[in-house]
């Protein structure tokens, strides 16, 4: 069966620091990979999406970037973080059906 | 761009009853999918349902169900006989099928079970 992991599981890091937040899927190949995030009290918002190695599409501009260095490994990162990166991170693929999406455990990101 | 509503921020209900969760959504699509997600305490996003817009039939999975309008663009989850684990956030989803889109989540709905 499919397992979507992600680490670390919390994390509290000052101002200007860096980030890297990583995401994988096992049981599958080549799954679409997305990130969201979710601020305190609000809804999912996506961040990037990936259908393949190297391939990153980005819904929103900001300071993170997203890299894909393999088939079912995700990173989420940021050279310089700033405190409205707080919030959870969410990482997801799309299922053997392909239009429903599953989630990992999440990273709850605190900036300081 | 579509958007998915939910207008109720918290619903309470006693253990053993049956409670309806509204979302309506908006688009110009003819063909989506539409979701329902838990959010427990652990903050995990877990899939409860799913209903794809081409088919007619209400989706139902054991107490769970969906009412889905098409022309009506709702789509309420309906839980039967309430249990203490249903406790958490609910949120509604709409997914085009174009998968550099993403889901689009409602604001979520905060279900208290009162034992």
């Amino acid at each position: 069966s499919q397992t979507i992991h992600q680490w670390p599981a919390t994390l509290v890091q000052p101002v200007g620091s860096p980030l890297s937040l990583e995401c994988t899927v096992e049981g599958t190949s080549n799954p679409n990979l997305y990130w969201y995030r979710q601020a305190a009290g609000r809804g999912l918002q996506l961040l990037f999406y990936s259908v393949g190695i190297g391939q990153i599409s980005s819904e929103v501009p900001q300071n993170l970037s997203a890299s894909r260095p393999q088939d079912r490994q995700f990173i989420l990162s940021s050279k310089k973080l700033l405190l409205s990166d707080s919030g959870f991170y969410l990482c997801a693929w799309d299922g053997d059906r392909g239009y429903e999406q599953y989630f990992g455990p999440g990273t709850r990101l605190t900036v300081t | 761009a579509q958007t998915v509503t939910q207008s109720q921020p918290e619903m309470s209900v006693q253990e053993a009853e049956t409670v309806t969760l509204s979302c309506t959504y908006d688009t110009s699509e003819s063909d989506y999918y539409l979701f329902w997600y838990k959010q427990p305490p652990s903050r995990q996003m877990i899939l409860v349902i799913r209903q794809e817009a081409y088919k007619q039939q209400n989706a139902t999975e054991n107490r769970f169900s969906v009412n889905f309008q098409k022309a009506a663009k709702s789509f309420s989850l309906k839980i039967s006989d309430s249990q203490l684990g249903d406790a958490a956030m609910y949120f509604c989803a709409y997914y085009s099928g174009g998968g550099a889109d993403g889901l689009t989540f409602g604001k979520g709905t905060h279900l208290i079970i009162q034992p």
